[in-house]
């Protein structure tokens, strides 16, 4: 089946701090791959998406590249700020199917 | 746009009793919904996904009498929980999948509920 297996947190960076969060996934086919955020008491957004190999996506500093060989989405972001708290999540479709699978989640809190 | 207004955000309710959960699109047609239950500090786990004017598709485990979905139109659906109890108690989100974008699909704010 797919899943999709993500990084576990907690994770608590300063302001302007490197941030990854890793992800990995098990699919049949060729999905396309997603991250989602979740702020406190919000439901989720979607910030990137790339739905080919080596297609990378971005969105407010964030970037995830898909990497087929090491079937692999991990998410960076050079600078993070204490408005990038939240939950993210990594998560996978495949064609002709349009659910979505989920990775665990990766709360990441930033301080000022 | 492709806005999903969820409601309502927040339910307390007594064990016995059951409560409904709206998701409305707003500005699209929604043919297809994902009702989606997050426990704390944990992930999204698809309960059903419903489609406008036929039955919904329950995830393998999920008690379909427990947990109506009815999809009536392409602008609501509706996720019943029936005779709630304690282990009810969880976060209640759902999702649209929005055509002509790919493959975008769009969020209710989601509902926690607590049964008491």
């Amino acid at each position: 089946g797919n899943s999709v297996t993500q990084m576990e947190g907690p994770v608590t960076l300063s302001e302007e701090a490197f941030l990854t969060i890793n992800c990995t996934y098990t699919a049949t086919g060729y999905p396309s791959l997603f991250w989602y955020v979740q702020y406190p008491g919000e439901g989720l957004q979607l910030l990137l998406k790339a739905t080919k190999a080596d297609d990378k996506g971005s969105n407010k500093g964030f970037e995830a590249t898909y990497r087929k060989e090491t079937t692999s989405f991990h998410l960076e972001k050079g600078s993070v700020q204490v408005s990038d708290s939240a939950v993210y999540f990594c998560a996978l479709s495949v064609p002709n199917d349009y659910k979505l699978s989920f990775g665990a989640g990766t709360t990441v809190t930033v301080r000022a | 746009g492709a806005v999903v207004s969820q409601h309502p955000s927040w339910v307390i309710c007594k064990s016995g009793t059951s409560v409904k959960i709206e998701c409305r699109s707003l500005d699209f047609q929604a043919t297809t919904m994902f009702w989606y239950r997050q426990f704390p500090k944990q992930s999204l786990m698809l309960m059903a996904t419903s489609n406008e004017g036929s039955k919904a598709t329950y995830e393998q485990g999920v008690e379909k009498d427990k947990f109506l979905i009815n999809h009536a139109s392409l602008t609501l659906s509706t996720l019943t929980v029936t005779s709630a109890h304690p282990e009810d108690s969880s976060f209640y989100i759902c999702s649209a999948r929005v055509l002509g974008s790919g493959y975008g699909y769009t969020f209710g704010s989601g509902t926690r509920l607590t049964v008491v």
